[in-house]
């Protein structure tokens, strides 16, 4: 069974600047997906990033991109120019690559923009 | 865009009460699930289905049951409604073969009462 851990409840960061969330997952899989979905107030959960196992490349979505760790099981996300959009709760949650479209999710961090 | 809608964003029932949530979605995905999601406990896997009258038990199945019987519409029912199944309720659907992402819907917040 896969489990991922994010250590970090709740975190706050002012306005324009850059955070880390923390993501480490525990597996016997070689071929899987890792994510980062962001849960903003009151509002739908939305895909942040996606990351390949197989891919050394680390994803960047324009402010957002990922610290893959493959080794060391470590899926960081770093969000630069931090905005108030970004206020949110933010998962990270693994799937296997093959036969099995489970998601299995983090406990979260609660990120808070401060103005 | 894919929409994914959920019957009621808030819901209210009495213990011991049947309880039924609806999720549609409008894009023709095979894959659909049913989430609960807990404070500190993140989202924990109740149902999915990867198709017309299939279902399979994700990690915490016990006091729901499921139904799909068109492909868009997957049904979460709580045979006996009990207070710890005060939780926020959360529907995703995916493509089979399109690609692993996972699209959610708005939740429904249910307290038993």
């Amino acid at each position: 069974a896969q489990t991922v851990t994010q250590s970090q409840p709740e975190m706050s960061v002012q306005e324009a600047e850059t955070v880390t969330l923390s993501c480490t997952y525990d597996t016997s899989e070689n071929n899987y997906y890792l994510f980062w979905y962001k849960q903003p107030p009151s509002r739908q959960m939305i895909l942040v990033i996606r990351q390949e196992a197989y891919k050394q490349q680390n994803a960047t979505e324009n402010r957002f991109s990922v610290n893959f760790q493959k080794a060391a099981k470590s899926f960081s996300l770093k969000i630069s120019d931090s905005q108030l959009g970004d206020t949110a709760m933010y998962f990270c949650a693994f799937m296997k690559r093959q036969g099995n479209e489970k998601l299995t999710f983090g406990t979260g961090t609660r990120l808070t923009i401060i103005p | 865009d894919v929409k994914v809608t959920q019957s009621s964003r808030y819901l209210v029932k009495r213990t011991g009460e049947k309880v039924f949530l609806e999720c549609v979605q409008d894009m023709d995905h095979e894959n659909m699930f049913w989430y609960r999601q807990d404070p500190g406990l993140g989202l924990r896997l109740i149902y999915f289905s990867y198709d017309v009258k299939m279902k399979e038990k994700g990690d915490i199945p016990e006091g729901y049951s499921v139904s799909r019987e068109k492909k868009e519409r997957f049904s979460l029912i709580l045979e006996s409604a009990s207070t710890n199944q005060t939780s926020m309720y959360l529907c995703a659907s995916a493509p089979r073969i399109q690609g692993p992402e996972q699209y959610f819907g708005p939740g429904t917040r249910l307290t038993v009462t």
